[in-house]
This record gives C-alpha cells, sequence and structure tokens, in this order.
C-alpha cells in the first residue's frame, strides 16, 4: 500500500462548489503539506502543518483552508471553487529536522468549470 | 518573489549524452539544498541532496554541483537515459525548520 494516499484522484466541479480533498499517510511523520502544481509555475506551497496542532500558510494561501484531524491526516479545502483553481495538487509529509525527506502522494487533479 | 530559479525550463539530450540544470537562489540562510524528479502522472521523488559544506555530492549518474559564493546549484546528469525523460525540480530550505521552496521545473527529453 501508497504510504501517502490522496482522496480523489481526478475531480471536477463547478464554479462556486465547496470541495475537500484527502491526504493520509501511513509514514508516522509529524509534518505534512499540500502543493499546487501548474505548468511553468512549479509546485507552489499551499499549507503546511509541523505537528497536529500547528497549521501555516504558504505563498498562496488565498481560496483555500486546511485541516489537521490527525498526524496522519491532513485535509485542504476549497470553500468557493474557481476555475483559476484548475490544478494538480499534492499532498506530502516529511519527519522533522534538517534535511528530512518529502514524501509526495500520487496527486489530485482538479478542474474546476 | 522567487527565491530559487531554474533553468532551463525544457531540454533535450541525446541517449548518451549529459543534461545539466541550474538552480540559483537569493537567500544566504539556505543550507539544504535538494533535488526532486518526477515522472508523468507521479508525485515528485527525492533525487539527491547536498548541503554546502561540501561543493559536488555524487551518486551513481546524478552529480549535484555547488558553488556557494554564486550561490549556484546544479544537477548534472551523465550519460543520460530515455529512463531519465522527467521533470526535475531544485529546492532549498534553511536547517530543515521551514519548508522547501521550490524551483519552476525542467522539463527533460533524452531522445535515442
Amino acid at each position: 500500500d501508497a504510504d501517502v494516499t490522496q482522496t480523489p484522484r481526478n475531480r471536477i466541479t463547478k464554479t462556486g462548489k465547496r470541495i475537500m480533498l484527502e491526504c493520509s499517510q501511513t509514514k508516522g511523520h509529524d509534518r505534512m503539506y499540500w502543493y499546487r502544481q501548474d505548468p511553468g509555475l512549479g509546485l507552489r506551497l499551499i499549507y503546511y502543518s509541523f505537528d497536529v496542532k500547528d497549521i501555516n500558510k504558504g505563498e498562496i494561501s488565498d481560496g483555500y483552508s486546511v485541516s489537521r484531524q490527525a498526524q496522519a491526516k491532513f485535509s485542504l479545502s476549497l470553500e468557493s471553487a474557481i476555475p483559476n483553481q484548475t490544478a494538480l495538487y499534492f499532498c506530502a509529509t516529511s519527519e522533522s529536522g534538517p534535511g528530512s525527506e518529502q514524501y509526495f502522494g500520487p496527486g489530485t487533479r482538479l478542474t474546476v468549470t | 518573489q522567487q527565491q530559487v530559479k531554474q533553468s532551463p525550463q525544457s531540454l533535450i539530450v541525446q541517449k548518451g549524452g549529459i543534461s545539466i540544470i541550474n538552480c540559483a537562489y537569493e537567500n544566504t540562510a539556505f543550507d539544504y539544498f535538494p533535488w526532486y524528479q518526477q515522472f508523468p502522472g507521479k508525485g515528485p521523488a527525492l533525487l539527491i541532496a547536498i548541503r554546502p559544506d561540501v561543493s559536488e555530492k555524487k551518486e551513481g549518474r546524478f552529480t549535484i554541483s555547488f558553488n556557494k559564493s554564486a550561490k549556484q546549484f546544479s544537477l548534472h546528469i551523465m550519460d543520460s537515459q530515455p529512463g531519465d525523460s522527467a521533470t526535475y525540480f531544485c529546492a532549498a530550505s534553511i536547517r530543515g525548520n521551514t519548508p522547501l521552496v521550490f524551483g519552476k521545473g525542467t522539463r527533460l527529453s533524452v531522445i535515442a
């Protein structure tokens, strides 16, 4: 089984709808991240959490919110989806400490029409 | 403000050739510089990483060269193979206490 799983893998939704992307990990890592990938723009950090009680905004948090339900679960919500949120979304995890490798999930492709 | 600038955006290399991807950074507090490799339909995965106390790190056909004074680091792929065709991201962070900042990526195509 995959260490970092994301659901759904693909989603098409309409403008204005609320949508939640879920991430679960079995690696026992404290740190979790949400990234957005767009062609030519690379990976941009949306939110990150260094432990269950810690939530931090990333580079592009506007229009998004997150919930860290447990050490293993980190959800990303779009309260009112808009077309420019169409992108590939990745969850990642890492251990605490310097130089810790980030492990990425398989991604969720979201299309907002 | 883009903290890590990566070039080129795309690269085509003949099989057996050397692929070179460059990154430059501004923040001198960065002290960890990994490269991630992403195949189509997959999430990125760590390829190789370096700290600024060494100028070069080699793992198989992959080498990171690091120039602290120029604030630049690069990935060299020797004897490039079609299986190396992927998107490569450089990144940087500070003492493991800040999230990674990624470059915009380089799409490498190795042709036979």
